[in-house]
């Protein structure tokens, strides 16, 4: 699986959006870009992933460049609860395929 | 949707003694479901791929005679840390894998253990 490079942490303020980047330049054409949260003391949580074209759900956009080198979680309204540490993760779909934690980055919503 | 129950959510335990977690898909059935530690301040870490009804795939490191997993139905995998002792005092949590849909992993909250 590729390796992704986040920032270590960012602060944001609440009900303003949140932009997290991510850098997988090693990226191949069948991985995709898979972004989970986890917030204290609690397991994981899928928010969103893609391959080439931007998504977007109830909790997230996901913006990927044209070169698949880079991608951005977009939290549109951040709220105090969306506090968590977020990972980008870069894998083959499929729900067998094992994940590969990184360190992640620490997002503090502040009031 | 897809939704992963562990039970206990924590348990102490003394030095020696043996411990099973439970991890459950509530409303989807799972081929494969994982095994992450997680220690204080750190990453997760995959311990093990459970595939129902056959033998579980244990990443480098990790002691198979020690952290025993059964995965005897699409929704049930067990992992039971066997002599714990201190330094297994961690956050174990797992993940299933759910094939309709957005084949991802969907997490369980995790259990959290303390060997005295």
């Amino acid at each position: 699986d590729a390796k992704t490079t986040q920032p270590t942490s960012m602060d944001c303020a609440e009900g303003r959006a949140a932009n997290l980047p991510c850098n997988h330049s090693t990226i191949s054409g069948n991985e995709y870009v898979y972004w989970y949260r986890q917030i204290h003391s609690q397991g994981p949580q899928y928010i969103i992933h893609g391959l080439k074209n931007n998504e977007t759900n109830e909790m997230a956009s996901l913006i990927i460049t044209e070169d698949r080198k880079s991608s951005t979680l977009i939290l549109p309204h951040a709220t105090l609860r969306d506090t968590a540490v977020y990972y980008c993760i870069v894998r083959v779909a499929g729900a067998d395929y094992k994940l590969s934690f990184g360190a992640g980055t620490t997002v503090t919503v502040r009031a | 949707g897809a939704v992963v129950s562990q039970h206990p959510s924590w348990v102490i335990c003394k030095s020696g003694t043996s411990v099973k977690i439970e991890c459950r898909s509530l409303d989807f059935q799972a081929t494969t479901m994982f095994w992450y530690r997680q220690f204080p301040k750190q990453s997760l870490m995959l311990m093990a791929t459970s595939n129902e009804g056959s033998k579980a795939t244990y990443e480098q490191g990790v002691e198979k005679d020690k952290f025993l997993i059964n995965h005897a139905s699409l929704t049930l995998s067990t992992l039971t840390v066997t002599s714990a002792h201190p330094e297994d005092s961690s956050f174990y949590i797992c993940s299933a894998g759910r094939l309709a849909g957005k084949e991802t992993q969907y997490f369980g909250p995790g259990t959290r253990l303390l060997v005295l």
